[in-house]
């Protein structure tokens, strides 16, 4: 069965850099969710996307963004990045709002 | 506060042998509470989603009941074998309107042969 696919799976950037993380929600899940988690911390939630609107916020900082798009794959822009954004980045899919969240494998990023 | 608090930490079994986790929660308005496997570096892995009518919900060798009165649930693994060494994560998630999760901090398992 088709899982939800990050891109890229690890991600090396330096200090005020910027970066944009993929994701392509399981065929026919029309909800994106993006989700944080620092060394030894549980995921936060960032942002989520249904119908390629934003439906809910989190976390998020200022210098991140992010949309979903005609294909309902989402995209996350990083700008001016800071050593405190390495951390693993997960993007999940829902068949529609309120039902099970399918993470994707993650997208390790290091600021150096 | 919406939290989420699980024990213990971390969990040393032998390969064969049975163990809880345990979730205690206190988010308001409970929809519904899943139980999450994460191997280091991987996304979560669902096991198992109860709502608030299901008291007990199995997948295999893991059971997970929900208490909504004592707001408590706990996960049981049975002959655990050495692929179940993971973070276990017990998520609540909140109904407001789109469904918001609140991640406990997980147990950290580890099965020894």
């Amino acid at each position: 069965a088709a899982g939800v696919i990050q891109s890229p799976r690890h991600l090396i950037k330096e200090k005020r850099e910027t970066a944009t993380l993929k994701c392509y929600p399981i065929p026919r899940h029309d909800t994106v969710y993006w989700y944080q988690q620092g060394p030894g911390q549980d995921p936060q939630f960032l942002i989520s996307f249904y119908e390629k609107m934003q439906s809910d916020k989190g976390s998020i900082p200022d210098r991140f963004s992010a949309q979903q798009f005609s294909d309902y794959h989402s995209e996350l822009n990083m700008s001016s990045l800071e050593l405190g954004d390495s951390a693993l980045y997960f993007c999940a899919s829902s068949p529609r709002q309120g039902t099970e969240q399918y993470f994707g494998p993650g997208t390790r990023l290091t600021v150096t | 506060k919406n939290q989420v608090e699980q024990s213990p930490q971390s969990l040393i079994i032998l390969e064969g042998k049975n163990c809880t986790l345990q979730c205690n929660y206190t988010v308001s308005p409970f929809s519904n509470l899943r139980w999450y496997k994460q191997d280091t570096g991987r996304g979560p892995v669902s096991l198992t989603i109860m709502t608030f009518s299901e008291n007990t919900k199995s997948n295999g060798r893991y059971t997970a009941t929900l208490d909504a009165d004592t707001k408590q649930s706990s996960l049981h693994i049975t002959a655990s074998q050495l692929s179940d060494s993971a973070s276990y994560i017990c998520v609540v998630s909140a109904d407001t309107g789109f469904q918001k999760l609140v991640f406990g901090t997980g147990t950290r398992l580890l099965v020894s042969p």
